[in-house]
Protein backbone atom coordinates (compact mmCIF):
# COMPACT_ATOMS: atom_id res chain seq x y z
CA UNK A 1 0.00 0.00 0.00
CA UNK A 2 0.81 3.54 -0.80
CA UNK A 3 2.33 5.55 2.35
CA UNK A 4 3.88 8.69 3.16
CA UNK A 5 5.71 9.40 6.95
CA UNK A 6 6.83 12.82 7.51
CA UNK A 7 9.15 13.73 10.65
CA UNK A 8 8.98 15.19 12.69
CA UNK A 9 5.18 16.16 13.31
CA UNK A 10 6.47 19.19 14.71
CA UNK A 11 9.65 20.99 14.99
CA UNK A 12 10.61 24.84 16.62
CA UNK A 13 13.46 26.58 15.06
CA UNK A 14 14.91 29.96 16.32
CA UNK A 15 15.35 32.44 13.22
CA UNK A 16 18.34 31.85 11.33
CA UNK A 17 18.80 28.10 12.55
CA UNK A 18 18.61 25.92 9.63
CA UNK A 19 17.22 22.49 9.59
CA UNK A 20 15.76 19.46 7.25
CA UNK A 21 12.17 18.05 7.08
CA UNK A 22 11.96 14.48 6.34
CA UNK A 23 9.38 12.34 4.31
CA UNK A 24 9.62 9.03 3.71
CA UNK A 25 7.62 7.40 1.11
CA UNK A 26 6.60 3.96 -0.36
CA UNK A 27 4.92 3.85 -3.61
CA UNK A 28 4.86 1.02 -6.04
CA UNK A 29 6.06 3.49 -8.90
CA UNK A 30 6.97 7.46 -8.21
CA UNK A 31 5.03 9.44 -10.91
CA UNK A 32 6.35 12.56 -9.32
CA UNK A 33 6.49 14.17 -4.95
CA UNK A 34 5.24 17.08 -4.37
CA UNK A 35 5.81 19.75 -1.22
CA UNK A 36 3.30 22.13 0.03
CA UNK A 37 2.72 24.52 2.40
CA UNK A 38 0.12 25.15 4.28
CA UNK A 39 -0.77 28.06 6.54
CA UNK A 40 -4.07 27.81 9.54
CA UNK A 41 -7.01 28.24 7.68
CA UNK A 42 -5.81 28.32 3.92
CA UNK A 43 -5.48 25.32 1.74
CA UNK A 44 -2.17 24.02 0.67
CA UNK A 45 -0.01 26.08 -1.38
CA UNK A 46 2.07 24.13 -3.99
CA UNK A 47 6.11 24.69 -3.52
CA UNK A 48 8.19 22.22 -5.55
CA UNK A 49 7.44 18.76 -7.71
CA UNK A 50 10.13 16.03 -8.32
CA UNK A 51 10.29 13.67 -10.37
CA UNK A 52 13.48 11.35 -9.70
CA UNK A 53 16.27 10.17 -7.49
CA UNK A 54 18.85 12.75 -7.48
CA UNK A 55 16.67 15.66 -8.57
CA UNK A 56 16.52 19.15 -6.42
CA UNK A 57 14.87 22.49 -6.63
CA UNK A 58 15.18 25.88 -4.88
CA UNK A 59 12.85 28.58 -4.06
CA UNK A 60 13.83 31.29 -1.88
CA UNK A 61 15.04 29.42 1.84
CA UNK A 62 13.91 26.40 0.66
CA UNK A 63 15.79 23.56 -1.02
CA UNK A 64 13.95 19.97 -2.04
CA UNK A 65 15.62 16.86 -2.80
CA UNK A 66 14.52 13.38 -3.80
CA UNK A 67 16.37 9.77 -3.10
CA UNK A 68 14.66 6.59 -4.31
CA UNK A 69 12.89 6.17 -0.56
CA UNK A 70 12.82 9.87 0.52
CA UNK A 71 12.66 13.34 0.17
CA UNK A 72 14.22 16.33 2.82
CA UNK A 73 12.99 19.83 2.52
CA UNK A 74 15.91 22.18 3.58
CA UNK A 75 15.39 25.23 5.23
CA UNK A 76 18.09 27.33 5.40
CA UNK A 77 18.08 30.26 7.23
CA UNK A 78 14.51 30.37 8.42
CA UNK A 79 12.77 33.73 9.09
CA UNK A 80 9.70 33.67 11.23
CA UNK A 81 7.09 34.01 8.19
CA UNK A 82 8.62 30.35 7.44
CA UNK A 83 6.32 28.89 9.84
CA UNK A 84 3.89 26.90 8.48
CA UNK A 85 2.84 23.05 8.23
CA UNK A 86 4.60 21.47 5.42
CA UNK A 87 2.94 18.71 3.47
CA UNK A 88 4.35 15.97 1.57
CA UNK A 89 2.36 13.98 -1.14
CA UNK A 90 3.34 11.21 -3.47
CA UNK A 91 1.43 10.34 -6.64
CA UNK A 92 1.33 6.50 -8.04
CA UNK A 93 2.21 5.48 -11.98
CA UNK A 94 -0.35 2.75 -11.11
CA UNK A 95 -3.46 4.36 -10.36
CA UNK A 96 -5.94 5.15 -12.59
CA UNK A 97 -5.92 9.13 -11.47
CA UNK A 98 -3.32 11.65 -10.92
CA UNK A 99 -4.27 11.59 -6.99
CA UNK A 100 -2.25 12.73 -4.13
CA UNK A 101 -1.16 10.87 -1.26
CA UNK A 102 -0.21 12.86 1.44
CA UNK A 103 1.74 12.36 4.83
CA UNK A 104 0.46 14.36 7.95
CA UNK A 105 2.37 17.15 7.77
CA UNK A 106 5.06 19.00 10.10
CA UNK A 107 4.55 21.72 12.06
CA UNK A 108 6.83 24.23 12.05
CA UNK A 109 7.61 27.28 14.16
CA UNK A 110 10.07 29.57 14.04
CA UNK A 111 10.64 31.71 16.61
CA UNK A 112 12.31 35.54 16.30
CA UNK B 1 -5.76 34.88 -12.14
CA UNK B 2 -8.72 34.00 -9.91
CA UNK B 3 -7.55 31.00 -7.70
CA UNK B 4 -9.75 27.91 -6.46
CA UNK B 5 -12.73 29.41 -4.46
CA UNK B 6 -14.91 27.33 -2.51
CA UNK B 7 -18.03 27.87 -0.11
CA UNK B 8 -19.28 27.86 2.46
CA UNK B 9 -15.93 28.36 4.45
CA UNK B 10 -17.73 26.91 7.36
CA UNK B 11 -20.87 24.98 7.61
CA UNK B 12 -22.52 23.31 10.58
CA UNK B 13 -25.10 20.91 10.62
CA UNK B 14 -27.01 18.52 12.42
CA UNK B 15 -26.77 14.88 12.38
CA UNK B 16 -28.90 13.63 9.55
CA UNK B 17 -29.45 17.00 7.43
CA UNK B 18 -27.51 17.51 3.84
CA UNK B 19 -25.48 19.58 3.26
CA UNK B 20 -23.66 20.52 -0.47
CA UNK B 21 -19.86 22.14 -0.87
CA UNK B 22 -19.22 23.83 -3.75
CA UNK B 23 -16.04 24.07 -5.76
CA UNK B 24 -15.03 26.40 -8.53
CA UNK B 25 -11.43 25.72 -10.38
CA UNK B 26 -9.35 28.01 -11.73
CA UNK B 27 -10.93 28.55 -15.55
CA UNK B 28 -9.83 25.91 -18.08
CA UNK B 29 -8.40 23.79 -15.67
CA UNK B 30 -9.89 20.19 -16.46
CA UNK B 31 -8.85 18.20 -13.40
CA UNK B 32 -10.71 18.82 -10.48
CA UNK B 33 -10.36 17.00 -7.71
CA UNK B 34 -11.79 16.28 -4.07
CA UNK B 35 -10.09 15.62 -0.79
CA UNK B 36 -10.82 15.93 2.83
CA UNK B 37 -9.01 16.03 5.82
CA UNK B 38 -10.43 14.69 9.58
CA UNK B 39 -9.24 15.84 13.04
CA UNK B 40 -5.57 14.66 13.14
CA UNK B 41 -5.13 12.97 10.11
CA UNK B 42 -3.47 13.26 6.61
CA UNK B 43 -5.75 14.57 4.07
CA UNK B 44 -7.16 11.68 1.66
CA UNK B 45 -8.15 12.03 -2.20
CA UNK B 46 -12.20 11.71 -2.34
CA UNK B 47 -12.30 11.93 -6.15
CA UNK B 48 -11.41 13.52 -9.49
CA UNK B 49 -13.00 14.63 -12.37
CA UNK B 50 -11.88 15.30 -16.02
CA UNK B 51 -14.22 17.79 -17.21
CA UNK B 52 -17.61 16.28 -16.49
CA UNK B 53 -16.27 13.00 -16.38
CA UNK B 54 -15.24 11.05 -12.81
CA UNK B 55 -12.29 9.39 -13.14
CA UNK B 56 -11.64 7.98 -10.19
CA UNK B 57 -13.93 8.10 -7.37
CA UNK B 58 -12.25 4.76 -5.23
CA UNK B 59 -12.40 7.29 -2.25
CA UNK B 60 -15.85 7.78 -1.28
CA UNK B 61 -16.28 6.68 1.65
CA UNK B 62 -19.82 5.66 1.11
CA UNK B 63 -23.02 6.27 -1.04
CA UNK B 64 -24.16 9.17 1.03
CA UNK B 65 -21.52 11.35 -0.67
CA UNK B 66 -22.37 12.40 -4.31
CA UNK B 67 -20.47 14.69 -6.51
CA UNK B 68 -21.07 16.44 -9.68
CA UNK B 69 -19.45 18.59 -12.13
CA UNK B 70 -22.05 20.71 -14.40
CA UNK B 71 -20.38 21.13 -17.75
CA UNK B 72 -17.00 20.53 -16.70
CA UNK B 73 -16.71 23.32 -15.14
CA UNK B 74 -18.02 23.97 -10.96
CA UNK B 75 -18.44 20.91 -9.02
CA UNK B 76 -20.48 20.28 -5.90
CA UNK B 77 -19.93 17.75 -3.25
CA UNK B 78 -23.40 16.61 -1.51
CA UNK B 79 -23.43 14.92 1.79
CA UNK B 80 -27.31 13.32 2.56
CA UNK B 81 -27.50 12.27 5.32
CA UNK B 82 -24.69 13.58 7.37
CA UNK B 83 -22.93 11.53 9.84
CA UNK B 84 -20.62 12.64 13.04
CA UNK B 85 -17.93 11.02 11.33
CA UNK B 86 -18.34 13.36 8.11
CA UNK B 87 -17.23 16.58 10.52
CA UNK B 88 -13.56 17.58 8.92
CA UNK B 89 -12.08 20.43 6.26
CA UNK B 90 -13.09 19.23 1.93
CA UNK B 91 -10.56 21.01 -0.19
CA UNK B 92 -11.01 20.91 -3.65
CA UNK B 93 -8.13 21.25 -5.88
CA UNK B 94 -7.60 21.82 -10.12
CA UNK B 95 -4.78 21.31 -12.35
CA UNK B 96 -4.28 21.22 -16.44
CA UNK B 97 -1.98 18.20 -16.64
CA UNK B 98 0.56 19.94 -18.93
CA UNK B 99 1.44 22.44 -16.20
CA UNK B 100 1.34 20.16 -12.97
CA UNK B 101 5.16 20.43 -12.83
CA UNK B 102 5.75 24.04 -12.64
CA UNK B 103 2.12 24.72 -10.53
CA UNK B 104 1.28 21.68 -9.29
CA UNK B 105 -2.46 21.55 -8.09
CA UNK B 106 -3.85 24.69 -7.16
CA UNK B 107 -6.13 23.67 -3.80
CA UNK B 108 -8.99 25.98 -2.29
CA UNK B 109 -9.27 27.09 1.57
CA UNK B 110 -11.14 24.38 2.05
CA UNK B 111 -15.08 23.61 3.60
CA UNK B 112 -15.09 23.24 6.90
CA UNK B 113 -17.88 21.15 7.81
CA UNK B 114 -19.07 19.84 11.57
CA UNK B 115 -22.16 17.90 12.27
CA UNK B 116 -23.35 17.70 15.77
Amino acid sequence: EDQVTQSPEALRLQEGESSSLNCSYTVSGLRGLFWYRQDPGKGPEFLFTLYSAGEEKEKERLKATLTKKESFLHITAPKPEDSATYLCAVQNYGGATNKLIFGTGTLLAVQP
Amino acid sequence: EAGVTQFPSHSVIEKGQTVTLRCDPISGHDNLYWYRRVMGKEIKFLLHFVKESKQDESGMPNNRFLAERTGGTYSTLKVQPAELEDSGVYFCASSQDYQESNYGYTFGSGTRLTVV
